[in-house]
């Protein structure tokens, strides 16, 4: 069965800090999406990335980076230079499903605080 | 655009009531989701629609039921809430067109709270 890890339960920083968030999934299909979710304190929850098994290139989106590795079936989320604005919870989720959407699993979530 | 609309956002119920938590999309999207995120667990699925007409249980299915009133409307049903049952519920949808390989991402409602006393 599909499973995901969010080892880290609350991380807290300093603004300008730089942080990283891990996730750690397990899954027997050789195809399967991974996506990382914020939701900041409002509670909605916030779409940020979206990759495929297949696709193993790391990807940066401004201050965002996410460094994906099948031989440790990991997902990393790195925000350089952390704001205020960075603090909300994190959520990394799989789907196997062939539509990718359908029975996505998440992990129980990183909380983030970043400090002035 | 309304994107995910859920109603109501707040409701106390005691235990044994029962209520129907109801969900929108404006989005034309074919498939529709219940979840429900209580503290430290993240969030599990209770029950998904891939299509109108078609439901099917998540993670987490007992004490609930849904319908899939057309394609807009998938609506959650407590038939007799439970403590266990106070949540935070989340309705979500994703279309079932594809880019570059990847798969549409769901797009959430803004939450029901739910307490059962």
């Amino acid at each position: 069965a599909q499973k995901v890890t969010q080892a880290q339960t609350e991380i807290s920083v300093v603004e300008k800090e730089d942080v990283t968030l891990d996730c750690v999934y397990e899954t027997r299909d050789t195809t399967y999406y991974l996506f990382w979710y914020k939701q900041p304190p409002s509670g909605e929850l916030v779409f940020l990335i979206r990759r495929n098994s297949f696709d193993e290139q790391n990807e940066i989106s401004g201050r965002y980076s996410w460094n994906f590795q099948k031989s440790t079936s990991s997902f990393n989320f790195t925000i350089t230079a952390s704001q205020v604005v960075d603090s909300a919870v994190y959520f990394c989720a799989l789907s196997e499903a062939e539509g990718g959407s359908e029975k996505l699993v998440f992990g129980k979530g990183t909380k983030l605080t970043v400090n002035p | 655009n309304a994107g995910v609309t859920q109603t109501p956002k707040f409701q106390v119920l005691k235990t044994g009531q029962s209520m129907t938590l109801q969900c929108a999309q404006d989005m034309n999207h074919n498939s529709m989701y219940w979840y429900r995120q209580d503290p430290g667990m993240g969030l599990r699925l209770i029950y998904y629609s891939a299509s109108e007409g078609t439901t099917d249980k998540g993670e987490v299915p007992n004490g609930y039921n849904v319908s899939r009133l057309n394609k807009r409307e998938f609506s959650l049903r407590l038939e007799s809430a439970a403590p266990s049952q106070t949540s935070v519920y989340f309705c979500a949808s994703t279309g079932s067109i594809w880019s570059a390989s990847l798969p549409t991402p769901l797009h959430f409602g803004n939450g029901t709270r739910l307490t059962v006393t």
